[in-house]
């Protein structure tokens, strides 16, 4: 069946680059989507990318797309503690089905 | 427009007890679904729904029922409650229109 899978951690420090990546396997996804939670909150939407584009950028936030190999990346320029959280990547399929990696939890070091 | 509103945002349940999780959004979106998230996990899909009267299995639906008699509703219920449904859960809708799925503040529920 799918599968999303996501690093479970990564430590940087403020003000650097982070990048957190993502594989998924079903070739047929139409959209693929970056959530992030912080401790005890719900999902906040931070970005997305329709299936046949390679690359997205929304201020602080790029994501790159390589079909071929079904890997997805969220680079977050000039990172702040604020930042600091979990981050979960999803695949939705034709019937809006998510699903989610395990999700990535970023720790910013001031 | 108040989004997706899920209640309560927290229950205590005794093992064996059943409870409905009410779920409901005021955007007439066609879609909603259901999750879960345990520990460490991210979220997995209990049950959907693609419109009033029609709804269906996720990946993990064993446990639970869901009705949708209209739009605005999908509430999801236990039926007889196990300590292994101690979770966080989630109520997402999306239109068909647009792009993002919206998801409700969760509810917090502990089976002892």
């Amino acid at each position: 069946g799918e599968d999303v899978e996501q690093s479970l951690f990564l430590s940087v420090r403020e003000g650097d680059s982070s990048v957190i990546n993502c594989t998924y396997t079903d070739s047929s996804s139409t959209y693929l989507y970056w959530y992030k939670q912080e401790p005890g909150a719900g999902l906040q939407l931070l970005t997305y990318i329709f299936s046949n584009m390679d690359m997205k950028q929304d201020q602080r936030l790029t994501v790159l797309l390589n079909k071929k190999d079904k890997h997805l990346s969220l680079r977050i320029a000039d990172t702040q503690t604020g930042d600091s959280a979990i981050y979960f990547c999803a695949e939705e399929d034709s019937s809006y089905k998510l699903i989610f990696g395990s999700g990535t939890r970023l720790l910013v070091r001031p | 427009n108040a989004g997706v509103t899920q209640t309560p945002k927290f229950q205590v349940l005794k093992t064996g007890q059943s409870m409905t999780l009410q779920c409901a959004q005021d955007m007439n979106h066609e879609y909603m679904s259901w999750y879960r998230q345990d520990p460490g996990m991210g979220l997995r899909l209990i049950h959907y729904s693609v419109g009033a009267g029609i709804t269906d299995q996720g990946e993990v639906p064993n446990g639970y029922n869901v009705s949708r008699s209209t739009t605005e509703d999908f509430p999801l219920r236990l039926l007889s409650a196990a300590p292994s449904q101690t979770s966080v859960y989630f109520c997402a809708s999306r239109g068909r229109a647009a792009v993002e799925q919206y998801f409700g503040p969760g509810t917090r529920l502990t089976v002892t």
